[in-house]
This record gives structure tokens, sequence and C-alpha cells, in this order.
């Protein structure tokens, strides 16, 4: 089982929608990052939050860390081709003080 | 600068046989780290370095091993593949913990154990 689970696990929508993915968990984490990954490439990082409440924007998307520090969503505005890959959330736990990843989110934008 | 380079990109193997991913980086970064990616599984992280001399296990590093000679060079040692080794494996690196700062990633490496 993961530490952090990620859903949808596919999305697929068309250019110009909205969207929101999710990493959800059970154990709370100091700090919370999200990477996107495209084919043949190492992930690249969007955005570290570390306050629990924690909104942070880039450009169309927003990130925001929970209350208690177990979740955190990725909500893209106007999604276009140029989001598609893989999304990744990656959690800093308390006990292990390592970085542990979901499976990520496999989104697809179709022009 | 070229970042992290990893080096091969593709490797086939044969069970039993041994193999060393080459990873260099030339940023100067203190922490670096091997993470191996498998389907629906997302990264889990083997082995990582705080700095020359020093290595500490991570989540997975049974069948892997580690040196750190150089600030550049963090090579992974497989000796024995085994088929549940069929994985792609990522280098990183960073200036400090991963938490807290960038992790820079190089392409993978993707290996086959048959």
């Amino acid at each position: 089982t993961q530490l952090l689970e990620q859903s949808p696990q596919f999305l697929s929508i068309q250019e110009g929608e909205n969207l929101t993915v999710y990493c959800n968990s059970s154990s709370v984490f100091s700090s919370l990052q999200w990477y996107r990954q495209e084919p043949g490439e190492g992930p690249v990082l969007l955005v570290t939050v570390v306050t629990g409440g924690e909104v942070k924007k880039l450009k169309r998307l927003t990130f925001q860390f929970g209350d208690a520090r177990k979740d955190s969503s990725l909500h893209i505005t106007a999604a276009q081709p140029g989001d598609t890959g893989l999304y990744l959330c990656a959690g800093l736990t308390y006990n292990n003080n390592d970085m542990r990843f979901g499976a990520g989110t496999r989104l697809t934008v179709k022009p | 600068n070229a970042g992290v380079t990893q080096t091969p990109k593709f490797r086939i193997l044969k069970i039993g046989q041994s193999m060393t991913l080459q990873c260099t980086q030339d940023m100067n970064h203190n922490y670096m780290y091997w993470y191996r990616q498998d389907p629906g599984m997302g990264l889990k992280l083997i082995y990582y370095s705080v700095g020359a001399g020093i290595t500490d296990k991570g989540e997975v590093p049974n069948g892997y091993n580690v040196s750190r000679s150089t600030t550049e060079d963090f090579p992974l040692r497989l000796e024995l593949a085994a088929p549940s080794q069929t994985s792609v494996y990522f280098c990183a690196s960073s200036p400090l913990r991963a938490s807290t700062d960038t992790q820079y990633f190089g392409p993978g490496t993707r290996l086959t154990v048959l």
C-alpha cells in the first residue's frame, strides 16, 4: 500500500477545462511537494508547501496543503495540452525523515 | 551546466549479472539520491548521501550498494541482478535536504533484468 494515495490515477480532459487532483494520506507530513514528469524524463518540482492550510499559486495551478497536513490538492484552471504529464506528490514523514512519493495522476489534455 | 547526468539510458541484464549505474551532478550539491520508479508505484528511495563519504539507506536498499567518493559522483551498484530490479532508476541532487529544497532529477536509466 502507498503511504500517499493519489486520485484519480488517470484523467483525460479537453483543453480549457478545469480539474483537481488529490493526494491523501492517514499520516502527517512536515512538508509536501508536487512534481510533474514527462515521458522519458525525470520529475520536475512545481511547488513545496510547508504550513497546514497553505495555498500557493503558480500561474494557472493552485496548490493547497490540508489543515491537518495529511492531504493536498492541485487545481488547474483552463488546462492546456502543455499540462499533459504525470503529476506526483511527495511528503516528508516525521518518523522516517525521508521523502515518500505517491503513484501519480496521469493527466492528458486534448486540444 | 549539464545538471544531473545518468548513464546508461537503457540496459538489459541477465539474472545474476552485475552493473553500475552512473550519476554525476555539476551543481556542487551536497545531497544526492537514488530512486526507482515502478509502474503505478511512484518513486521509492533506495539510498541517499548528505555529502562525500556519507551514505545512508532509504526505503528499499536491499540488492543495491552505493558510494560517494566525490561531491559530483554517486554510483549505484547492483551485484546480483534479479527480475525484481527491473525498473526505471532516477538519480537526483539538491543543495539542501530534499524536503525543503528543490531536487533536480536526471533523465533516468531504464533497466530490464531477464
